[in-house]
């Protein structure tokens, strides 16, 4: 069936290093991919977006990258800062009548190691 | 300069008494979300409106309810809440012509007694 998963259920990076989170899909007509991070306790929050018609887009100091030949996808944030610790969920946002629904993946806790 | 709004953020019920949770945004956006996520788990989308058009998931029971009455504000209805529906549960808004963004709350923690 169409899903959205992680490789990795736990990351964990010095300060200062370069985080990658991958995440991989199964519906080969997927156009429209979401990354989100979730501090403990609170709603997921945005942070950058991808069309299929694209293979990166950059934010602040967060990439994301998109192969759909091999149907996978990454969020690298740079120099990774102890606030960077949350859990991250790729998410597939596709059109369902009127709308559009979210379908999350299962999530990476990253920690940022002093 | 809070958007959406969940009240309460943590509600306990006992099993089997029914239970309401509020959810209220400042954006005028067309369609609002109900999720449940439990514990080290992905959000879980339960239903959404559009307008004041309902959309069910189809794995969503009976038990889970829901309205909206107006654009602003949306309520999930647990009418009779078992153990296994202890979860945080999210809304989230989204304007619908767009089809991009979903604003999430920060969520309402239940727990079933």
């Amino acid at each position: 069936g169409e899903s959205v998963g992680l490789h990795l259920p736990t990351l964990s990076v010095q300060e200062g290093d370069n985080s990658i989170i991958n995440c991989a899909y199964s519906n080969s007509a997927s156009d429209y991919f979401i990354w989100y991070k979730q501090e403990s306790g609170k709603g997921p929050q945005f942070i950058i977006d991808i069309r299929s018609n694209m293979d990166k887009r950059q934010g602040q100091r967060v990439t994301v990258l998109l192969n759909k030949t091999v149907k996978h996808l990454s969020l690298q944030i740079a120099a990774t800062q102890p606030g960077d610790s949350a859990v991250y969920f790729c998410a597939e946002n596709r059109r369902a009548g009127s709308a559009r629904q979210l379908t999350f993946g299962s999530g990476t806790q990253l920690t940022v190691l002093p | 300069d809070a958007m959406v709004i969940q009240n309460p953020r943590y509600q306990v019920t006992q099993f089997g008494k029914p239970v309401t949770l509020s959810c209220s945004q400042t954006l005028n956006h067309n369609v609002m979300y109900w999720y449940q996520q439990k514990s080290s788990q992905a959000p879980k989308l339960l239903f959404h409106y559009y307008d004041k058009d309902f959309n069910n998931e189809a794995d969503t029971p009976d038990n889970f309810q829901s309205r909206r009455p107006n654009t602003s504000f949306c309520f999930l209805d647990i009418r009779s809440p078992g153990l296994g529906d202890a979860a945080m549960y999210l809304c989230a808004t989204s304007r619908g012509d767009r089809g991009g963004e979903q604003y999430f709350g920060p969520g309402t923690r239940l727990t079933v007694t």
